[in-house]
């Protein structure tokens, strides 16, 4: 039973370049959570999917978005990178419900120079 | 809006020896509490949670956590450690009133542990 997948594993922009990330979520589950993990500090919310809609967003700015395909997997994307938008982004896989568990991807390394 | 802190940036212990992470969250009521694990290049692994009742939660890999409202805290334990227990240990809060249902993490507490 596949865990939640993420691609590319690495992956580095330059400055006000556009970059997606993609996420296939664990078997069975239909919710699909983003996080942004900056060096040395815990992950940051930026939004949830469900049903292919965004459900709950975090603090982040528009120049993040995302999509949900029928197939439940989501995609990440960030327009006009941002030094500051080097972090490792994080997908997370669930039910739908309040506070169900939550299966982490190994995670997207950013660096934007 | 809640919030969580771990006073611990980082914390050496050796080999078998007990292990007790901090963890102090800022709510208006009861939250709901979470440890994760990650390991180096892996993402997240919950390890335990607290949602209401018996407030000594048992986790997995030999982990619990004991929930203290007096003192806002949610310290996670473990008897006797063990080399593979090394990594990085998040405390994390979800706020159950309302419609925000994500979770905000701490920024983490990384155990070393000697041999």
């Amino acid at each position: 039973d596949a865990g939640v997948t993420q691609s590319p594993t690495h992956l580095i922009k330059t400055r006000g370049q556009q970059v997606t990330l993609r996420c296939s979520p664990k078997s069975g589950h239909d919710t699909v959570s983003w996080y942004q993990q900056a060096l040395g500090q815990g992950p940051q919310f930026i939004f949830q999917y469900y049903e292919e809609e965004e459900r709950q967003r975090g603090n982040f700015p528009d120049r993040f978005s995302g999509h949900q395909f029928p197939n439940y997997s989501s995609e990440l994307n960030v327009n006009a990178l941002l030094l500051g938008d080097s972090a490792l982004y994080l997908c997370a896989s669930s039910l739908q419900g309040a506070f169900p568990p939550l299966h982490f991807g190994n995670g997207t390394r950013l660096t934007v120079t | 809006a809640q919030s969580v802190t771990q006073p611990d940036i980082h914390i050496t212990v050796s080999e078998g020896a007990s292990l007790e992470l901090r963890c102090n969250y800022s709510y208006g009521a009861t939250p709901y509490l979470f440890w994760y694990v990650q390991s180096p290049g892996q993402g997240l692994q919950l390890l335990l949670k607290y949602f209401s009742g018996d407030t000594l939660v048992q986790g997995i890999k030999g982990f619990e956590a004991e929930f203290k409202r007096s003192q806002s805290s949610f310290n996670l334990r473990k008897p006797s450690v063990h080399w593979s227990d090394a990594a990085e240990y998040f405390c994390a809060v979800g706020a159950p009133l309302g419609s925000a249902r994500q979770l905000t993490f701490g920024s983490g507490t990384q155990l070393t542990v000697l041999p």
